[in-house]
């Protein structure tokens, strides 16, 4: 089955600094890999979507790379303010859009003023 | 626009019990997921709809747990003779089919 790693349950920086999350999978090769937000007693929230033949995605403050011989993404947030405090969670899929996701269990990022 | 929503925001049963958890999803999407996520843990898949039918039910962890989606919209999951160990948020989300999944907020399951 398909394993996903995120690099540690907690991370802590100084705002304006930029925040980068690991996510390490083994085993199958995902068709795509996502980061979402999570805020206490709330749903994910998609953040950006990357395919297995892009290198890196850019959405405003957020960039994502994805290296499929490495098996790793790294998620970035530059100039982090203290409203980027969540937990962010990596998931990958397999096959179609439309298919099931497998998630990480999240880093939980905490920017201090 | 409306997003996910889910309903109740909590429910809390008695062992033994039969539950019904719901969710509308965004108009015109035509793929639905749910997910069930225990505390410090990503969602876990439990099983995903393309329309009325179950294109993926793999992740159901037994046969206590069903669900439907009957006109193609809103969702049903049904849990038979509840277990403590079900405690958990289960999510419902929603997708065009880009891939993206919109999430519900949740409801959260308590078994005494």
């Amino acid at each position: 089955s398909q394993k996903i790693e995120q690099n540690s349950e907690a991370l802590n920086i100084q705002e304006g600094k930029t925040a980068t999350l690991t996510c390490n999978y083994t085993n199958y090769s995902p068709a795509y890999l996502q980061w979402y937000r999570q805020d206490p007693g709330r749903g994910p929230v998609f953040l950006l979507l990357i395919r297995e033949n892009e290198k890196e995605k850019r959405k405003e403050r957020l960039k994502v790379t994805f290296d499929t011989t490495l098996k790793q993404s790294l998620f970035h947030i530059t100039a982090s303010q203290p409203a980027d405090s969540a937990t962010y969670l990596c998931a990958l899929s397999r096959g179609s859009t439309l298919g099931r996701l497998y998630f990480g269990r999240g880093t939980q990022l905490t920017v201090w003023p | 626009g409306a997003g996910v929503s889910q309903t109740p925001s909590n429910k809390v049963t008695e062992k033994g019990k039969y539950v019904e958890l719901r969710c509308d999803p965004i108009s015109g999407h035509t793929a639905l997921y749910w997910y069930r996520q225990s505390l410090g843990q990503g969602p876990e898949f439990l099983i995903y709809f393309q329309g009325t039918g179950a294109a993926d039910d793999s992740g159901l962890p037994n046969d206590r747990f069903f669900a439907v989606r009957p006109e193609g919209s809103v969702s049903t999951l049904k849990i038979q003779r509840t277990e403590r160990g079900d405690s958990a948020v289960y999510l419902c989300a929603s997708s065009p089919g880009q891939g993206d999944q919109f999430f519900g907020p949740g409801t959260r399951l308590t078994v005494l």
